[in-house]
């Protein structure tokens, strides 16, 4: 029964490069949620998405985040031209449908360090 | 925007001691409320959840929770701890017709000595 699961698990940038950061929900699952957690602070909200479209951006930085999920394959979200306040855990999350949006799985989360 | 706080950041128990710990939230319209447990290594999972009904509910591992509706409080108990609990224990709230975003307080990071 496999759960998210997002990778890379750890990922090393320097300034100025680019992240992909990539998330398969749970099978069955077809939305998709982005979280952040920047050190010693909790998880924030930063897009909801359904395959092909993005429901809730409220939380995404208006400039260099960008976040997809395509008919097939993973979730994307992808950060150009990092700089070191990027550096936090990405996390994921899947629900089932949007009436079960509450129910979220989390995966293990992606450690981004942008040196 | 709503918001969630938890007071303690990091406690520090003995086996067997009794647990609680604080969530408040900001939010005046219903809510649903929401445990995660995070142990060392391993990702976020949901440990108890409230959306209506009795506002005492109970979650895996012997953990409940207690809505205070008066109170914007959802705070964590459980009556005697294990070493096994450590872990980082984070309250998340979901508030706001049609949408589906968790807000997360800080978490508390709980350390429960043999």
């Amino acid at each position: 029964n496999a759960g998210v699961m997002q990778n890379p698990r750890h990922l090393v940038r320097r300034r100025g490069q680019e992240a992909r950061l990539r998330c398969s929900p749970m099978k069955g699952h077809s939305h998709v949620y982005w979280y952040r957690q920047l050190p010693e602070e909790g998880l924030k909200f930063m897009v909801y998405l359904q395959k092909e479209n993005i429901i809730d951006e409220s939380g995404m930085p208006k400039e260099r985040f960008s976040a997809e999920f395509p008919k097939e394959g993973p979730s994307i979200l992808r950060i150009q031209q990092v700089v070191r306040g990027d550096s936090a855990a990405y996390f994921c999350a899947s629900s089932p449908s949007r009436d079960r949006g509450y129910e979220q799985y989390f995966g293990p989360g992606t450690r981004l360090t942008v040196t | 925007a709503q918001s969630v706080s938890q007071h303690n950041h990091h406690v520090i128990l003995s086996e067997a001691a009794s647990l609680e710990l604080g969530c408040n939230y900001s939010y005046g319209g219903t809510v649903n409320l929401f445990w995660y447990v995070q142990y060392p290594g391993q990702h976020l999972q949901l440990l108890l959840k409230y959306f209506s009904g009795d506002p005492l509910v109970k979650g895996i591992k012997g953990f409940e929770a207690e809505f205070i509706k008066s109170k914007f409080s959802f705070n964590l108990r459980k009556p005697s701890v294990q070493w096994s609990d450590t872990a980082e224990y984070f309250c998340a709230v979901n508030a706001g017709a049609g949408r589906r975003a968790l807000t997360f307080g800080s978490g508390t990071r709980l350390q429960v000595q043999p």
